[in-house]
């Protein structure tokens, strides 16, 4: 069974400041992983994938293979910033059910 | 190009009551996803399908079916609604090159009292 785990339901930080989201897996294969980001009023949308391996406004995420995690990270919080980050797994090879985690609620105070 | 739709965007429902929530996309996707998202509990996948004409269970697939009815559409019944599926719903298609990258819907917020 695939399983992701987000420890933290809320997570505050001043403008500036360092951010890092919290998520672990369990998964006995070669996942995919990914961070998407729900904005006031917006859709859920993607944030980036662990095989792009880019950087999206700031964000970074390096998948841990051996700690089974991938921590979201931004080295200076923007008010903007604040948000609903959920991540989530699938299998590799396409057409996959993706298994979300129970989501971090960003606050970024000014 | 609306990508993913769903209606109705709200819903009153008795318990006991019945409906069907309608999800559309028109970008080719072959894979859809119905998901609800409840506080605390995060996103839990309730059925999906991974292309037209299959459809598998998700994490909570107790009390709701599902229609791929083309490669469309993809809908999901409530048979007969409890309190307990009081939450919002969001159906969700999936990139044709299978990087099962997910487009959302806006998503659809049911009260059942």
């Amino acid at each position: 069974a695939q399983r992701v785990t987000q420890p933290e339901k809320l997570l505050s930080v001043f403008k500036g400041a360092p951010v890092e989201l919290k998520c672990n897996y369990s998964y006995s294969g070669s996942p995919e992983l990914f961070w998407y980001v729900q904005y006031s009023r917006q859709r859920l949308q993607l944030l980036l994938r662990h095989i792009s391996r880019e950087s999206i406004k700031g964000f970074t995420a390096d998948l841990n293979k051996g700690e089974t995690s991938f921590h979201l990270k931004k080295p200076f919080a923007q008010e903007e910033d604040s948000a609903m980050y959920y991540c989530a797994l699938s299998k590799t090879g396409g057409y996959q059910k993706v298994t979300f985690g129970t989501g971090t609620k960003l606050q970024v105070i000014p | 190009n609306a990508g993913v739709t769903q209606t109705p965007k709200f819903q009153v429902l008795k318990t006991g009551q019945s409906m069907t929530l309608q999800c559309a996309q028109d970008m080719n996707h072959n894979s859809m996803y119905w998901y609800r998202q409840d506080p605390g509990m995060g996103l839990r996948l309730i059925y999906y399908s991974a292309s037209e004409g299959t459809t598998d269970k998700g994490e909570v697939p107790n009390g709701y079916n599902v229609s791929r009815l083309n490669k469309r559409e993809f809908s999901l019944r409530l048979e007969s609604a409890a309190p307990s599926q009081t939450s919002v719903y969001f159906c969700a298609s999936n990139d044709p090159t299978g990087a099962n990258v997910l487009t959302f819907g806006a998503g659809s917020r049911l009260t059942v009292l």
